[in-house]
């Protein structure tokens, strides 16, 4: 079975300063890696998602992660926040030859003026 | 991109009554979807996943004959949460996937927030 580590649970960062927001899995088999935004009250949006090929993703907003197998980890980061990314962001896991998500616990941004 | 959309919202509902929640794939046909449960400040839990034309499979845990998950078509999932109780008040989350949308992506619908009172 897989599982995912997000390490913080929450991250305060003021505007327009860089944010990292840490994830490691641990799974016996090839997985697909994700992650999602989460605003108030609201499902899931896709930020931006890892395959194969190159092992730095860029995604919507501004976003990007970088896949490291030899660490299995994959840290989204963002060079300038806005107050707008305030949110819950979760990073996910899926075998490959699978179908089921296993989520990290969340990590919550919250960014100061 | 592909839209999953969630019927209501929100709830409010007496304890001891039962409530449907619908979630839908709109532009695409969905073979799978799943069912999540996520607690305040919490991540999610996955309830069931469902394939169209079959039973619901469960996670270890949730209560089939509580949750009754619906797939009657490839548009169409419901979560009818039934004699619901106070601890049934959760935010309930869907997902869709299929329909050569992506390897192996879920789509996720809004949510619907289930109070019980």
């Amino acid at each position: 079975a897989q599982s995912v580590t997000q390490l913080d649970s929450q991250v305060p960062v003021f505007e327009e300063a860089p944010v990292e927001l840490r994830c490691n899995y641990s799974s016996s088999v090839s997985v697909y890696l994700f992650w999602y935004v989460q605003y108030p009250n609201q499902g899931l949006q896709l930020l931006l998602k890892y395959l194969s090929g190159s092992t730095l993703v860029k995604g919507i907003n501004g976003f990007e992660a970088e896949f490291n197998k030899s660490q299995t980890s994959f840290h989204l980061r963002k060079p300038s926040v806005h107050i707008s990314d305030t949110a819950e962001y979760f990073c996910a896991v899926i075998k490959a030859a699978g179908n089921k998500l296993t989520f990290g616990g969340g990590t919550r941004v919250l960014v100061k003026p | 991109g592909a839209v999953v959309s969630q019927h209501p919202s929100r709830v409010i509902c007496k304890s001891g009554t039962s409530v449907k929640i619908e979630c839908r794939s709109l532009d695409f046909q969905a073979t799978t979807m799943f069912w999540y449960r996520q607690f305040p400040k919490q991540s999610l839990m996955l309830m069931a996943t469902s394939n169209e034309g079959s039973k619901a499979t469960y996670e270890q845990g949730v209560e089939k004959d509580k949750f009754l998950i619906n797939h009657a078509s490839l548009t169409l999932s419901t979560l009818t949460v039934t004699s619901a109780h106070p601890e049934d008040s959760s935010f309930y989350i869907c997902s869709a996937s299929g329909g050569g949308q992506g390897v192996n992506e879920q789509f996720f619908g809004p949510g619907t927030r289930l109070t019980v009172l």
